[in-house]
């Protein structure tokens, strides 16, 4: 069965600073790999996916995430950040030909600060 | 409009009563999904439906009943509300694989006093 462990539950930075969310998934098969992004107040949308192919992916508002299998992890990156980057990040994983099903981690806060 | 919305937006209510959160989609995605959100818990299923008339449950149906006669609308019901299902609930529909990413609505807030 897949699991999403995100290994921070707040992440505190200050503005124009680089950042990590880091996101390990558990699966016995390939897998495809999200992110996810919910601001205050607001339903999630997704920042980037990783299916196939090149394993550093680049989604939006600056944001990108490499894939490794060996580690088994999909961290989000971003050099510089904003102060509108303060939300909920959310890592999710699904099996393809699976459930389809996708698992969530429990999110990680990321608090931007001027 | 195009998307996915979600009715109410706001819901106060009694313990006992039946309420119906409503999910509507406009893109006939296959997949659509009821996710409830806690501080804690991230995010939990509750069901799930891959086609009209197909549902599953999730992580954590109990309590809840959904239907989905039409391809577009997928409401959850809350058939004798308690208040440990005062919570933020999210519908979402699913585009088909191999994409599998989702779709969310803006969310209800639900309070059960």
């Amino acid at each position: 069965a897949q699991s999403v462990t995100q290994l921070d539950s707040q992440v505190p930075v200050f503005e124009e600073a680089p950042v990590e969310l880091r996101c390990n998934y558990s699966s016995s098969v390939s897998v495809y790999l999200f992110w996810y992004v919910q601001y205050p107040n607001q339903g999630l949308q997704l920042l980037l996916k990783y299916l196939s192919g090149s394993t550093l992916v680049k989604g939006i508002n600056g944001f990108e995430a490499e894939f490794n299998k060996s580690q088994t992890s999909f961290h989000l990156r971003k050099p510089s950040v904003h102060i509108s980057d303060t939300a909920e990040y959310f890592c999710a994983v699904s099996e393809p030909g699976g459930s389809y099903i996708p698992t969530f981690g429990r999110g990680t806060s990321l608090i931007v600060h001027p | 409009d195009a998307g996915i919305t979600q009715s109410p937006r706001y819901k106060i209510t009694e313990t006992g009563r039946q309420v119906t959160l409503m999910c509507h989609q406009t893109w006939s995605h296959s997949y659509m999904f009821w996710y409830r959100q806690d501080l804690g818990h991230g995010l939990r299923l509750i069901y799930y439906s891959a086609a009209a008339d197909i549902t599953d449950k999730g992580e954590v149906p109990d309590g809840y009943v959904v239907s989905r006669s039409k391809t577009e609308n997928f409401p959850l019901t809350l058939e004798s509300a308690t208040r440990s299902q005062t919570s933020v609930y999210f519908c979402a529909s699913g585009r088909d694989p191999p994409y599998n990413e989702q779709f969310f609505g803006p969310g209800t807030r639900l309070t059960v006093l």
